[in-house]
């Protein structure tokens, strides 16, 4: 089993819906999760993190964590063709290292 | 710019060489971390330093060599390249190990090992 654990996709949305992406940790004591995007031929970029269980939002984002259950999510809603990139899920470690997931690919279509 | 830079940009080498990959930041950030990505992997940590002079290995350090004399700067030494070293290679930063606290990445290195 991978610590970090996310579908590869191709997640298919259509314009203007909601993309639903889904990240499953090992570590029952992470502390915190980030959320990062990444275009193809570029380097990830920080999006959000979240460290308290329940929801956060900032602007079309909004990640959602639960502890008890292990799981981060993270919603884009109204969904522009630009969103469509690899999201990367990624787990505070010990001394600053983050652990990634293998990230989901998005598909925005219009 | 200040920030965080990568050379080269691209690299074609041969099986055997050994290859040095330079990531330099302007930030005075203490921890440094060198990544590599590979399709169906994600982003793996190969070695990380917490200040100068400080290293540890990370997820997969076999065959690479990293040193950091200056806070600034933190080399990726690929000491006899492997064609399973093909990868994109990113170097990132962070202030600091806190909980919170993000890590910026540089634009990476695309090395090739024919």
């Amino acid at each position: 089993q991978k610590e970090v654990e996310q579908n590869s996709g191709p997640l298919s949305v259509p314009e203007g819906a909601i993309a639903s992406l889904n990240c499953t940790y090992s570590d029952r004591g992470s502390q915190s999760f980030f959320w990062y995007r990444q275009y193809s031929g570029k380097s990830p970029e920080l999006i959000m993190f979240i460290y308290s269980n329940g929801d956060k939002e900032d602007g079309r984002f909004t990640a959602q964590l639960n502890k008890a259950s292990q799981y981060v999510s993270l919603l884009i809603r109204d969904s522009q063709p630009s969103d469509s990139a690899t999201y990367l899920c990624a787990v505070k470690r010990s001394w600053g290292k983050l652990q990634f997931g293998a990230g989901t690919q998005v598909v925005v279509t219009p | 710019d200040a920030g965080i830079t990568q050379s080269p940009r691209y690299k074609i080498t041969e099986t055997g060489r050994q290859v040095t990959l330079m990531c330099h930041q302007t930030w005075s950030h203490s921890y440094m971390f060198w990544y590599r990505q590979d399709l169906g992997h994600g982003l793996r940590l190969i070695y990380y330093s917490a200040a100068a002079d400080i290293t540890d290995k990370g997820e997969v350090p076999d065959g690479y060599v990293v040193s950091r004399s200056k806070t600034e700067n933190f080399p990726l030494t690929l000491e006899s390249a492997t064609r399973s070293q093909t990868s994109v290679y990113f170097c990132a930063s962070s202030e600091s190990g806190q909980s919170n606290e993000k890590l910026f990445f540089g634009s990476g290195t695309q090395l090739s090992v024919l």
